[in-house]
């Protein structure tokens, strides 16, 4: 148990759903990321959060949408996926994002969300 | 980019058996971590470190910054500890944490 929790476990979609994941921090943590993991490629970071502040984007498409309502919380809004969107996807928190990088931002990782797009 | 390659690709170890990974890394960083996927995909943080040497019972880790590596150890290895192990460093604040391809360790009894 890291302190970060993800739901949906496992979300099965077809490419004109809409759903959101859904992850929760309960390390009082100031910094959430969303990170993509496909098959036989290294993780792959999409969105970081600052203090409930988007602070990178890493060219992420716009059928996937971000939302931090608090620093404990971290949306992924998907719509009209496609079949290559199929990925375990993973957040992670951290103390904050500093710009000095330090021990601070040593990142705990979700249990992930395992989602295939039909 | 900073580049990070891991090696092995893939180990098969027999439990009671020792290890050891590596991470090669292509520019100076800030941080370094190195995490457990276990086979349900969670990922599990075991060392921040950017320099120096840690343990963590069976777990030992250590970088050499200059050099630009850090090596995993795992002592005694036991079946729960498959899964792919990743490095994961970052070269300044506020840039992304750049994992490598993972090393897959499978333990057999």
């Amino acid at each position: 148990e890291t302190g970060v929790t993800q739901t949906p476990r496992h979300l099965v979609m077809g490419m004109t759903n809409k759903k959101s994941l859904k992850c929760e921090q309960h390390l009082g943590h100031n910094a959430m990321y969303w990170y993509k993991q496909s098959a036989k490629k290294p993780l792959e970071l999409m969105f970081v959060y600052n203090f409930k502040e988007q602070t990178e984007n890493n060219s992420v498409p716009s059928r996937f949408s971000p939302e931090c309502p608090n620093s404990s919380h971290l949306f992924l809004h998907l719509h009209t996926l496609q079949p290559e969107d199929s990925a375990l996807y993973l957040c992670a928190s951290s103390q904050e994002r500093s710009a000095l990088g330090s021990y601070q931002e040593t990142q705990y990782f979700g249990p992930g969300t395992r989602l295939l797009v039909l | 980019g900073i580049q990070v390659e891991q090696s092995p690709p893939d180990l098969i170890l027999q439990e009671g058996a020792n290890s050891t990974l590596r991470c090669n890394f292509s520019d100076s960083v800030n941080n370094l971590q190195w995490f457990h996927q276990n086979p349900w995909g969670q990922l599990i943080n075991l060392f921040y470190i950017p320099s120096g040497t840690k343990q963590n019972g069976r777990l030992s880790a250590t970088t050499v910054a200059t050099e630009r590596y850090s090596l995993l150890y795992i002592s005694s290895s036991q079946t729960t500890d498959s899964g792919v192990y990743f490095c994961a460093v970052e070269i300044a604040g506020n840039t992304p944490l750049v994992f490598g391809k993972g090393t897959r360790l499978s333990v057999i009894a």
